[in-house]
């Protein structure tokens, strides 16, 4: 696509409910991150992809949040048993993947995550 | 990846230059320098970036002091939609973990 895609934009959950959060990069890029935005806060680093492995998990804040990446492309974040805490938005951000001078990200919109 | 500092808040008066300061005291030699804005409610947009000589593109220049250690953004006629938090990010030359501070909260005065 033109873009990162997320999805979906908004979702609302229950305390101990498991959801899952989707990001769709650009084609041919290589490079994915996660990262978590609570209100009015600055971006907390999550987990970085390249290709389909994950070299830098050390921003996942427990256990219970853990992501894939499938066929370079497509990864998904899920959250599991979530927490009030949990509610923020989610962003997506992909690149090239070849360091330095070409790290340019593109982010997504987010997805607004809201556990009641 | 190397901190940066950045003020949180600045104010500008439209039509004039905007310039956003950057500390990046223990950067090294192969890390780059990104800058980026947040509009509310949207993803983070990329500005512009260097390494150590300064650049320009169609939003902005950026001004790296020949230590490195600090930067600086210019947007050269800030108009009310340049009011944004503007990010100030280090990456080194391999792809990796990109961190992002607290920022700098830009606001364009009419």
């Amino acid at each position: 696509g033109a873009g990162v895609s997320q999805s979906p934009s908004n979702k609302v959950t229950e305390k101990g409910k498991d959801v899952e959060l989707r990001c769709d990069p650009i084609s041919g890029h290589t490079a994915l991150y996660w990262y978590r935005q609570s209100l009015g806060q600055g971006l907390e680093f999550l987990i970085y992809f390249q290709g389909n492995s994950a070299p830098d998990k050390s921003g996942l804040p427990s256990d219970r949040f853990s992501a894939e990446r499938t066929g370079g492309s497509v990864s998904t974040l899920t959250i599991q048993r979530t927490q009030q805490e949990d509610s923020a938005v989610y962003l997506c951000a992909s690149s090239l993947g070849a360091g330095g001078a070409s790290e340019k990200l593109f982010f997504g919109s987010g997805t607004q995550l809201s556990v009641l | 990846d190397a901190k940066t500092t950045q003020p949180p808040s600045m104010d500008c008066a439209e039509g004039r230059a905007a310039n956003l300061p950057c500390n990046h005291s223990t950067i090294s030699g192969n890390e780059y320098v990104y800058w980026y804005r947040q509009i509310h409610s949207q993803g983070p947009q990329y500005i512009i970036h260097g390494l150590k000589n300064n650049e320009t593109n169609e939003m902005a220049s950026l001004i790296i002091t020949e230590d490195r250690k600090s930067s600086t953004l210019i947007l050269p006629h800030a108009t009310l939609r340049d009011t944004a938090v503007y990010y100030c990010i280090v990456i080194n030359t391999n792809a990796g973990k990109s961190t992002f501070g607290d920022g700098t909260t830009l606001t364009v005065k009419p």
